[in-house]
């Protein structure tokens, strides 16, 4: 079936700094989502991209579509402390059998 | 409104207990999920109901039945579960299944004893 690998697995975020995650597919995407999930909650919708090439923002945050449509970057400018949390990619399209399939998850941390 | 509402919030049940964990959203949505998450994984899907019908089950075993009342509620009963089964539980939807955004409610922490 599809995989979907999301890097770094984890990164370390000191206020003020702009971080970026990326996800990629081992087939073509029709659509990407991109979540943030703080501890205990529910994944929360950041951004839904749909169209190869586009660019996506919401607030601080930026993501775009692949040209390839087999990637997706996420963009995260001027970080601050409740940006802590993982942020995983999914893929809620028919190629992957209508079943919402996440990455693993970027988990973001505080550098200490 | 994107809410998706789960109760309860958090969960004791012993093995050979029986409970309901719900799920209700006012969308208009008529594709409900339900996902199980262990720490630190991302959420696993275990069923998908497209249009109150059961279109997809992940292989689950039988001690978790799911059951969709109408378009807008989304149950998963819970019998005779292990201690491994202890896990967040969340219920999701969309518009439809396919190229659309699903929408999360907050889980349910279940704890097996």
């Amino acid at each position: 079936g599809q995989q979907l690998n999301q890097s770094p697995q984890s990164m370390f975020i000191q206020e003020g700094e702009d971080v970026s995650m990326n996800c990629t597919s081992s087939s073509i995407f029709n659509t990407w989502l991109w979540y943030k999930q703080d501890p205990g909650e529910g994944p929360v919708l950041l951004i839904a991209l749909y169209k190869a090439g586009e660019l996506t923002s919401n607030g601080r945050l930026t993501a775009q579509f692949g040209i390839t449509r087999k990637d997706s970057f996420l963009n995260i400018s001027a970080s601050i402390p409740s940006d802590v949390g993982i942020y995983f990619c999914a893929d809620p399209s028919k190629a992957a059998g209508n079943k919402l399939t996440f990455g693993g998850g970027t988990r973001v941390l505080v550098k200490p | 409104d994107t809410e998706v509402t789960q109760t309860p919030k958090h969960l004791v049940m012993g093995m050979t207990n029986k409970k309901s964990l719900k799920c209700e959203q006012h969308m208009g949505h008529r594709a409900m999920y339900w996902y199980k998450q262990k720490a630190k994984k991302p959420p696993e899907l275990m069923f998908v109901y497209s249009y109150e019908k059961l279109s997809i089950n992940e292989s689950v075993p039988s001690r978790f039945s799911p059951e969709c009342p109408n378009s807008s509620l989304l149950n998963l009963h819970l019998h005779a579960l292990q201690p491994e089964d202890s896990a967040l539980y969340l219920c999701a939807s969309s518009q439809a299944t396919g190229n659309t955004e699903a929408f999360f409610g907050q889980g349910t922490r279940l704890t097996v004893v």
